[in-house]
């Protein structure tokens, strides 16, 4: 059960576009379109930004996008506002039903 | 409204158990299966644990098999963690959060949380 693999931060100024990249293997990423991300605030409880690689709950931007390709999904967050400044986890569901989430990143606004 | 609403945590001696509890409103609760989330101080989010409609399919993390049980009482919509054996490194706000209906395992609410410490 090893985690997904993200970078630990991000950066990018106002206006501006950041991908964040969630690498897993054939067992979760690459076998399923079951792939979700999560925006946390600090001290504040995870919300749901993207599911199934590339769907926006109702209510969340389309400044938020998502993808997949191969083992490794992507989060795209286009015309970066200072409150987007959080952190991210993506998320897939693998083998034998197991949950992973990446290890997180922390997107910093300039 | 959906909410989700933790309770249960607090301060335990390593090697002691806690019950937690998540009691949902404002939905089918036996609709969905539900996730027990942990987070580790200044860490990420672990899944512990994974229960479906009626109790009879779960999933635990290696780190807590065996130790670990989930149940969910359908009539008190109610979601429970039963944890024994604590460790030091079980220390963590454990957040209750529900599975989307569509397929997959997105989480599409999640409860406040309930802080648990294991530390003498």
């Amino acid at each position: 059960q090893s985690a997904l693999t993200q970078p630990p931060s991000a950066s990018g100024s106002p206006g501006q576009s950041v991908t964040i990249s969630c690498t897993g293997t054939a067992s979760d990423v690459g076998a399923y379109d079951y792939v979700s991300w999560y925006q946390q605030h600090p001290g504040k409880a995870p919300k749901l930004m993207i599911y199934g690689v590339i769907n926006r709950p109702s209510g969340v931007p389309d400044r938020f996008s998502g993808s997949k390709s191969g083992n490794t999904a992507s989060l795209t967050v286009s015309g970066l506002q200072a409150e987007d400044e959080a952190d991210y986890y993506c998320s897939s569901y693998a083998d034998s039903s197991n949950v992973l989430f990446g290890g997180g990143t922390k997107l910093t606004v300039l | 409204e959906v909410h989700l609403v933790e309770s249960g945590g607090g301060l335990v001696q390593p090697g002691g158990s806690l019950r937690l509890s998540c009691v949902v409103s404002g939905f089918s609760f036996s609709s969905h299966y539900m996730h027990w989330v942990r987070q580790a101080p200044g860490k990420g989010l672990v899944c512990v644990s994974r229960i479906n409609f009626d109790g009879t399919k779960i999933t635990y993390a290696d780190s807590v098999k065996g130790r670990f049980t989930v149940s969910r009482d359908n009539a008190n919509n109610t979601l429970y963690l039963q944890m024994n054996s604590l460790r030091a490194d079980d220390t963590a706000i454990y957040y209750c959060a529900r599975e989307m209906v569509v397929a997959g395992t997105d989480l599409d609410y999640w409860g406040q949380g309930t802080l648990v410490t294991v530390s003498s």
